[in-house]
């Protein structure tokens, strides 16, 4: 069965303090890996599709890494308004649905 | 419209009652997801339309649960008879072809059942 976890379930930064989410994943043929987040109150948002291993996007703070089991997203100097719940979901090849992460809750003091 | 668009924004409800969610996703989008989100939980998927049909509803919890979609566009889904554990953010989502394009989220129904 598909099965996404993400880690940690908490992550507590200061502002600047650079740090790394984790998705580890298993799925019979991936089709798509995203990264989305959340703010309290309000729908996921589309942050990164990853398509394959060794693939990487980026996008002003955040880099999303893929490998064969896992995929990593790097927050690099992190500012108090990344704050925000991280999901990590993949769709399977021949499948229609998206499967979710429990997600990492961010954290980032001033 | 910009978005998708989700109503009621909050919905509290007595035990036993039916409640219906709805959903309006953007235009153009063909296929359509609802999730639940349990506090604390990630997102749960419950069923998924493609134009007007729902080739897999085994994402249901309960036969208490149906949706149905008109037009190839409004959804509804309608909660019977609801008990506590139904109490969760109900999301939609909506994208242009199906997965894997990414999901566009509204900003949920929160259901409450006291």
């Amino acid at each position: 069965e598909d099965q996404v976890t993400q880690s940690p379930e908490a992550l507590r930064l200061q502002e600047g303090e650079s740090s790394s989410l984790n998705c580890s994943y298993t799925v019979s043929g991936l089709r798509g890996l995203f990264w989305y987040r959340q703010d309290p109150g309000k729908g996921p948002e589309f942050l990164f599709t990853l398509y394959s291993a060794g693939e990487e996007k980026e996008k002003e703070r955040l880099k999303a890494t893929l490998t064969k089991k896992e995929s990593f997203l790097h927050i690099t100097a992190p500012k108090p308004e990344d704050s925000a719940t991280y999901l990590c979901a993949l769709s399977e090849a021949g499948g229609f649905k998206t499967i979710f992460g429990a997600g990492t809750r961010l954290f980032v003091k001033a | 419209g910009a978005g998708v668009s989700q109503s009621p924004s909050n919905k509290v409800t007595e035990k036993g009652k039916d409640v219906e969610l709805r959903c309006d996703p953007i235009s153009g989008h063909t296929a359509l997801y609802w999730y639940r989100q349990s506090l604390g939980q990630g997102l749960e998927f419950l069923i998924y339309f493609q134009g007007n049909s729902a080739p897999d509803k085994s994402g249901l919890p309960s036969d208490r649960f149906s949706a149905e979609r008109t037009g190839g566009s409004v959804s509804t889904l309608t909660i019977q008879r609801t008990q506590q554990e139904d109490s969760a953010v109900y999301l939609c989502a909506s994208t242009r072809d199906g997965v894997p394009s990414p999901l566009h989220f509204g900003n949920g129904t929160r259901l409450t059942v006291t």
